[in-house]
């Protein structure tokens, strides 16, 4: 198993531009989840995700969408970047089912100029 | 915000020394887990608590909770270079929100 895997692990923008950081499991996991760290901040839900075709916002969900439309994936979409977007964000998985324990991807480090 | 403190922001110990840093939160909870984020990597988990729960080991980790004062505490017993690492505490309640803390740098002198 891959686990989770995210995309791209390092992107540059400039302020108005939008994209979209990629989520993937393989580990048939319900739920799915965005978060951000930031320095001091520790890590801040955006949205989250119980199953496809399912999806909820978190504690900082202002500027970005998502989508679920298979069990694997995860996409978190900028819309228009911001400067105060420039951040790390994990993207993580979880069971619905036999625990609480979330498995969490690598990161996409992310600048917004 | 329901997010939690840990303390200390930093600590650091020379190897085998043990390894003490705490966790507060704000609301009620239904379990707590600690995880461990190396230097540019993503987290991992380390050890779950559930509110009904007092005290739990792992290995040399040994977890404590205190409902009423709303905390808990994460020990690392004989500490190693490897251990060197950022940790945080996760809350969650009956819902589907996780609530993380702002982290414990800890720093292992070998």
């Amino acid at each position: 198993n891959a686990g989770v895997t995210q995309t791209p692990k390092f992107q540059v923008l400039k302020t108005g531009q939008s994209m979209t950081l990629q989520c993937a499991q393989d580990m048939n996991h319900e739920y799915m989840s965005w978060y951000r760290q930031d320095p001091g901040m520790g890590l801040r839900l955006i949205h989250y995700s119980v199953g496809a075709g399912i999806t909820d916002q978190g504690e900082v969900p202002n500027g970005y969408n998502v989508s679920r439309s298979t069990t694997e994936d995860f996409p978190l979409r900028l819309l228009s970047a911001a400067p105060s977007q420039t951040s790390v964000y994990f993207c993580a998985s979880r069971p619905t089912f036999g625990g609480r324990t979330q498995y969490f991807g690598p990161g996409t480090r992310l600048l917004v100029l | 915000s329901q997010q939690g403190e840990e303390d200390p922001q930093a600590l650091s110990i020379q190897e085998g020394e043990n390894a003490t840093m705490n966790c507060s939160y704000k609301t009620s909870i239904n379990n707590l887990q600690w995880y461990r984020q190396n230097s540019g990597r993503g987290l991992v988990h380390l050890i779950l608590i559930r509110s009904n729960e007092r005290e739990k080991h792992s290995g040399r980790l040994r977890v404590t909770l205190d409902t009423s004062k709303k905390s808990s505490s994460l020990l690392i017993t004989a500490s190693r270079a490897a251990d060197t690492a950022s940790y945080f505490c996760a809350t969650d309640d009956t819902g589907n929100q996780f609530y993380f803390g702002t982290g414990t740098s800890l720093t292992v002198i070998p």
